[in-house]
């Protein structure tokens, strides 16, 4: 069946403009996170989603970044006045309700902020 | 203090042969353990959970020492598709990987060489 879907694959912006990035989650997760990895780094917890939701946002790392679910499904992750730090590949993740469920990330979409 | 802390490699390994990463993490409340791996600009999937009591899954072992705050993975006879990077990763919820935040580490790289 079909994975996580990211789009879109490659973003490249001007510093200060504004970007959105979307994710779709595998049909009936009702899970969904972001993470960020810069290279050299291991994934870096950003949002979680359980439903429509946000139940923990402590790793967004300033109120330039914003995340919304309104339906339960599709996520966007919107990033305002972009700055060259943000620059990385920014992962979703999807799984389903309850204990014992991996999660299973999309390819990412890689920001690069000029 | 890094939260989870791995030896980022490189490891470079002929085939067949037997390599152990190591990886340490500092909350002492963590209850949930995993491995990941992560092809060269894909995205992390889940290797294997790590139970208290130690788990095998074919070629790669997993063992968790609580009191030591210490995880470690183990791979016997090495194959050329093995080569890759390995994150050690914790979470503070239940065995339940997709309902509470994972924290990655940066990752150990292993090439397995012919």
């Amino acid at each position: 069946g079909a994975g996580v879907s990211q789009t879109p694959s490659n973003k490249v912006t001007e510093k200060g403009k504004y970007v959105e990035l979307r994710c779709d989650p595998i049909s009936g997760h009702t899970a969904l996170y972001w993470y960020r990895q810069s290279l050299g780094q291991g994934p870096e917890f950003l949002i979680y989603f359980q439903g429509t939701g946000a139940a923990d946002d402590s790793g967004l790392p300033n109120d330039r970044f914003f995340a919304v679910r309104p339906e339960g499904s599709v996520s966007t992750l919107k990033i305002q006045r972009t700055e060259r730090g943000d620059s990385a590949v920014y992962l979703c993740a999807s799984s389903p309700q309850g204990a014992g469920s991996p999660l299973h990330f999309g390819n990412g979409t890689r920001l690069t902020v000029t | 203090r890094k939260e989870v802390e791995q030896d980022p490699g490189p490891f470079n390994v002929p085939e067949g042969a037997t390599v152990a990463f190591n990886c340490t993490y500092s909350n002492s409340a963590s209850q949930s353990f995993f491995w990941y791996r992560q092809d060269c600009r894909k995205e992390p999937k889940l290797l294997m959970s790590v139970y208290s009591s130690g788990n095998e899954d074919g070629r790669f072992t997993a063992q968790l020492n609580r009191a030591s705050q210490y995880i470690s993975l183990l791979i016997r006879d090495s194959k050329l598709s093995d080569s890759a990077t390995y994150l050690c990763v914790v979470s503070l919820g239940p065995s339940g990987a997709g309902s509470y935040q994972l924290t990655f580490g940066k990752g150990t790289k292993l090439s397995v060489i012919p």
